[in-house]
């Protein structure tokens, strides 16, 4: 089986400042890693991913999510967020599990920017 | 934009009746999957189809139903609805069932049972 757990279900942070949302998994096969965001009345994006190679990932709009085996993490960090950055965080993990590869979501963090 | 169209964007129903969801995947891709979101569950996985065939099955209940059609578009019927079935409902599609393979998400059905 696999789960994932976010450790934060809601995260309040000023605008500029920096922000970590947690996200630990327990697999027992080997996995890759999602973020996805979600916007209020939209759909999920996916913000990054990790599939292989550098256990550092980034987004396009200055996301960076690292993958820590030993600690079976997937934090997902900004350096400074911005008032638009206010959404809900899902970390998902995927894995081969009896020939599905259907991806299970954590229960997701809301992150309020703060003007 | 996604690619992956889901209608319609919001229904009102009362409990008993029957609805259907529909989902119609990105251009190519073979791969649809079904998920419910609600305030105390979560985003929840309830089945899976590729290429017309059933893959896996998650917690979907068994007045729940769904399939692939032939043009890959695919339906989740839900009947005998009771309040609880209230939630947003999201089709994903990718590419590949492979582990690696990135999974897109309609805007979802949000659907009310009164």
């Amino acid at each position: 089986a696999q789960s994932v757990t976010q450790l934060d279900s809601q995260v309040p942070v000023f605008e500029e400042a920096p922000v970590e949302l947690r996200c630990n998994y327990s697999s027992s096969v080997s996995v890759y890693l999602f973020w996805y965001v979600q916007y209020p009345n939209q759909g999920l994006q996916l913000l990054l991913k990790y599939l292989s190679g550098s256990t550092l990932v980034e987004s396009i709009n200055g996301f960076e999510a690292e993958f820590n085996k030993s600690q079976t993490s997937f934090h997902l960090r900004k350096p400074s967020v911005h008032i638009s950055d206010t959404a809900e965080y899902f970390c998902a993990v995927r894995g081969n599990m009896a020939g599905s590869y259907q991806l299970t979501f954590g229960k997701g963090t809301k992150l309020s920017v703060i003007p | 934009d996604s690619g992956v169209t889901q209608t319609p964007k919001h229904l009102i129903t009362a409990t008993g009746q029957r609805v259907t969801l529909r989902c119609s995947p990105r251009s190519g891709d073979l791969s649809v999957y079904w998920y419910q979101q609600s305030l105390d569950q979560g985003l929840q996985f309830l089945i899976q189809y590729y290429n017309g065939e059933e893959r896996a099955k998650g917690n979907i209940l068994e007045r729940f139903s769904a399939q692939q059609f032939p043009d890959l578009h695919s339906e989740l019927n839900l009947s005998s609805l009771e309040l609880g079935d209230s939630a947003l409902y999201f089709c994903a599609s990718s590419l590949q069932i492979g582990a690696n393979t990135e999974a897109f998400f309609g805007q979802g059905t949000r659907l009310t049972v009164v």
